[in-house]
């Protein structure tokens, strides 16, 4: 069974440019996450979606930061325009239910913003 | 205070010492994840607990939902081990979680040959 797919693996930005990334869940897995992870400290979640609706974006930077799932499948993460403090490792996740079920995690796009 | 804390942060072990990560939480939760964090690799789950006790090769975890605390152990330690580890809890709202994680900062492991 293939795992949570992202690209890219890396990328470096000037601040003030945007950036997006990709990622391919599980197939059949219903729920996807973004988390932000910051070097030295744990993911933090910033989007979680049920098919392509959102359930929870509340520590989304709604100012600079967008995610979709189009047809309950792919999601893309985008910042527009980056700031330095977004320099972090942007891991996806999914699980077949978001009800305490299992996630798995995809080896996560690491942002570096100068 | 974070909602979840993991003890010790930084740990240094020789090969096949017995370990101890510790995790207290102050949310109620509906499980409880264990994870591991390879440098520059993604995330594997290593255990989902909501009561007792799991065991997988050399790796045993532990929670009491009384305490809201859990132990990830590490029988026989090996180099291969060093990584870091993160717990996480789900946490639960009228009994239903929505799958949403909170993680605690992660415990540094390094073993030594």
């Amino acid at each position: 069974e293939a795992g949570v797919a992202q690209s890219p693996r890396y990328k470096i930005i000037e601040k003030r440019q945007s950036v997006a990334f990709w990622c391919n869940p599980i197939s059949g897995h219903a729920t996807l996450y973004w988390y932000q992870q910051i070097l030295g400290q744990g993911p933090k979640l910033l989007i979680q979606f049920q098919n392509n609706g959102v359930v929870d974006d509340s520590q989304l930077p709604k100012d600079r930061f967008s995610a979709e799932r189009l047809k309950g499948v792919d999601s893309t993460l985008k910042i527009q325009p980056a700031k330095l403090e977004d320099s972090a490792v942007y891991l996806c996740a999914s699980s077949l239910i978001g009800l305490a079920g299992e996630q798995f995690f995809g080896p996560g796009t690491r942002l570096t913003v100068l | 205070k974070n909602e979840v804390e993991q003890s010790p942060q930084n740990l240094t072990a020789q090969e096949g010492e017995f370990i101890t990560i510790n995790c207290s939480y102050s949310v109620g939760i509906s499980a409880l994840h264990w994870l591991q964090q390879h440098p520059g690799g993604g995330i594997v789950s290593l255990f989902m607990l909501s009561s007792g006790k799991k065991k997988h090769g050399r790796l045993i975890a532990t929670i009491n939902i009384q305490e809201k605390h859990s132990s990830l152990h590490i029988t026989a330690s090996h180099p291969r081990d060093s990584a870091v580890y993160i717990c996480a809890v789900d946490g639960s709202a009228g009994g239903t979680s929505y799958g949403k994680l909170t993680f605690g900062q992660g415990t540094i492991l390094t073993v030594h040959p």
